[in-house]
């Protein structure tokens, strides 16, 4: 059975960093693309961020380009999101999510159950 | 990159078809046959219903069906039932700066 446990979440002042993980099993963790998509209070989904399955490749979105990094540790079976200069609109629901094939990127086919992140003073 | 188009609401009473418009541009769902449809049911995360424009992973009941013409992708949910009712949202690769984007998403309600 894929599961996905996200961690790291919680409270943070503006300008303050945070690393969510997320420890994946129950398939070949180092085979597929993971992403980041988040979900503030009460809005819709915004896709955050993506890597390869090596690792070799990541993607942003405009909104947290040169302010978070994606990562991944395949011995670990754990993606990473270290986000830096939070600001109050990063506060959101962050899911991890697994993608459907060997080959895509983009098709976010299990996820976990989210960690919330609240960036306030 | 502005996020895709979506009526906020649509209803039907069980056992009707509904359709959900999804509308981009020829940047995103026109250009590319990438676009994926997801259910969220309160509380809860995603779940994959349609990729590749059309395609059902497995487990999805084939009473989802997908379709695209131009820039607008289209969720047709058959034979509505009341385990429907939930959020959808529909995404698509795109060529702008920020590769994937996702559509503000419809309230589905059955009546």
């Amino acid at each position: 059975e894929v599961q996905l446990l996200e961690s790291g979440g919680g409270l943070v002042q503006p300008g303050g960093s945070l690393r969510l993980s997320c420890a994946a099993s129950g398939f070949t963790f180092s085979s597929y693309a993971m992403s980041w998509v988040r979900q503030a209070p009460g809005k819709g989904l915004e896709w955050v961020s993506a890597i390869s399955a090596s690792g070799g490749r990541t993607y942003y979105a405009d909104s947290v380009k040169g302010r978070f990094t994606i990562s991944r540790d395949n011995s670990k079976n754990t993606l990473y999101l270290q986000m830096n200069s939070l600001r109050a609109e990063d506060t959101a629901e962050f899911y991890c999510a697994k993608d459907l094939t060997t080959v895509t990127i983009g098709y976010f086919h299990y996820w976990g159950q989210g960690a919330l992140v609240t960036v306030s003073s | 990159q502005s996020a895709l188009t979506q009526p906020a609401s649509v209803s039907g009473s069980p056992g009707q078809s509904i359709t959900i418009s999804c509308t981009g541009t020829s940047s995103d769902v026109g250009g590319y046959n990438y676009v994926s449809w997801y259910q969220q049911h309160p509380g809860k995360a995603p779940k994959l219903m349609i990729y590749d424009v059309s395609n059902r992973p497995s487990g999805v009941p084939d009473r989802f069906s997908g379709s695209k013409s131009a820039n607008t992708a289209s969720l047709t949910i058959s034979g509505l039932q009341a385990e429907d009712e939930a959020d959808y949202y529909c995404s698509s690769y795109t060529s702008s700066s920020t590769p994937y984007v996702f559509g503000t998403g419809t309230k589905v309600t059955v009546l």
